[in-house]
């Protein structure tokens, strides 16, 4: 596709409930990178991918978070038993290679609320 | 860690001038970005600066000074429509996985007033 694209744009779940965030690249860009905004703050990393491999999930906040990319490209971010604190905008980033010359390109996001 | 500073929120007035600093640590740096982020919207890319020195482009400059560890965003002639965040980003080349981690400051929320 042209741009990153971030599925669903809103999502509103129940504390407890298990949520998917679908992030779908553009088409060949190797790198990966989600990151959790919330209001008023700067993006925070949660993750990286090269291609399929997920080299880098120091930012994920607990083991509820999970991350995959199973063939290096659409990848999905899952939160099990959403908690409040999980309300937040979760961002996609891609890149067309793993030098930083080429930029990044950030999807939409995700708004998650957990009520 | 990777600090990241900037100011969190500044104000000027329409067709003024207004430089945004970031300071970071400059252990594995590999590049720095600016972007603007308006509310609700996707932060879209403004600069990038590898090399010390001023990237002017139209109304917009960034500068890096990467022995000082520091970048500036200058913005000129303000209009209406600069009111947005403004987020300073960082690459830190990471051995461990040899790969190039992009890293956030909080971001400055600029106001531009008439």
């Amino acid at each position: 596709g042209a741009g990153v694209s971030q599925s669903p744009r809103y999502k509103v779940a129940k504390r407890g409930q298990d949520v998917a965030l679908r992030c779908d690249p553009i088409s060949g860009h190797v790198s990966l990178f989600w990151y959790q905004q919330a209001l008023g703050q700067g993006p925070e990393f949660l993750t990286y991918f090269q291609n399929e491999a997920q080299l880098d999930k120091s930012g994920l906040p607990s083991d509820r978070f999970f991350a995959e990319r199973p063939e290096g490209s659409v990848s999905t971010l899952k939160i099990q038993r959403t908690q409040q604190e999980d309300s937040a905008v979760y961002l996609c980033a891609s890149s067309v290679s793993t030098g930083t010359n080429y930029g990044y390109t950030f999807g939409s996001g995700t708004r998650l609320t957990v009520v | 860690g990777q600090n990241i500073d900037q100011p969190t929120e500044m104000t000027a007035t329409e067709g003024a001038i207004v430089q945004i600093n970031c300071t970071y640590q400059t252990s594995g740096f590999n590049g720095l970005f600016w972007y603007q982020q308006h509310a609700g919207e996707a932060p879209t890319f403004l600069s990038y600066n590898v090399l010390d020195g001023l990237e002017e482009k139209g109304r917009f400059s960034s500068f890096l000074s990467r022995s000082k560890g520091y970048s500036y965003l200058l913005l000129k002639e303000l209009q209406m429509k600069d009111s947005a965040s403004y987020l300073c980003a960082v690459t830190f080349w990471r051995i461990s996985g040899g790969y190039n981690k992009l890293i956030f400051g909080a971001g400055t929320r600029l106001a531009v007033h008439p």
